[in-house]
């Protein structure tokens, strides 16, 4: 069965650093993987996707993703944080496998702290 | 943000009661998703739904039931609310027709449920 795993529960940064969301993937075929972000009491808000091309993704309020097929591995990252971007950070797989029906499947999430 | 909306945002009912949960999107996406999330952050995906007449049970089982009478809208019910019940439900569509895959779910603001 498919799976995406965040191993980071909370990940701190000081405002200004580069800042990396860890995510990492079990599929048996090829990947679909997406970034969701969820601010307080909110629902969650698209980031960025990977379907194929490219290994390098960017998407919303300057993230970017890298893809890593021999790593299994979709980490989020941005060069410089900024503190609004605090916040529950999602990955997610997408596709047929396993029955999954085309369903997201997301991980439990990532609490981002960026700090002044 | 999305053209999908939820209501209400937040309430409070005892135990016992009937509730139905609205979420109606504008987008006239095909597929409907509901997610309930548990504090501890993670999302869970209790029912879905691939057009008008479709409703499928999720991963995470669930008492709730869904109904798709219009392709807008995308209501869940529950017939007797328990405690257990409390949560947040995140209602959520996208563009897939049958198994497309790799498009993205856009999320309504979710509706924080407490059954007291």
């Amino acid at each position: 069965a498919q799976s995406v795993a965040q191993p980071e529960d909370q990940v701190n940064v000081a405002e200004g650093n580069p800042l990396t969301v860890k995510c990492t993937y079990s599929v048996s075929g090829n990947p679909y993987l997406f970034w969701y972000v969820q601010y307080p009491n909110r629902g969650l808000q698209f980031l960025l996707k990977y379907i194929t091309g490219d290994n390098l993704v960017k998407g919303s309020y300057g993230f970017e993703a890298e893809f890593n097929k021999s790593q299994t591995s979709f980490h989020l990252k941005k060069p410089s944080a900024l503190v609004s971007d605090s916040a529950l950070y999602f990955c997610a797989v997408g596709g047929n496998y396993g029955g999954s029906q085309g369903n997201l499947i997301f991980g439990k999430g990532t609490k981002l702290s960026v700090k002044p | 943000e999305a053209d999908i909306y939820q209501t209400p945002r937040y309430l409070v009912i005892g135990t016992g009661k009937k509730i139905t949960l609205e979420c109606s999107q504008t987008m006239g996406h095909d597929k409907m998703y509901w997610y309930q999330q548990d504090p501890g952050m993670e999302l869970h995906l209790i029912h879905y739904s691939y057009g008008v007449n479709s409703t499928e049970k999720g991963d995470l089982s669930s008492e709730s039931t869904v109904s798709r009478i219009r392709t807008e809208h995308f209501p869940l019910t529950l017939e007797s609310a328990r405690p257990s019940h409390t949560s947040q439900y995140l209602c959520a569509s996208s563009e897939s027709r049958g198994l497309v895959l790799g498009t993205e779910a856009f999320f309504g603001q979710g509706t924080r449920l407490t059954v007291v």
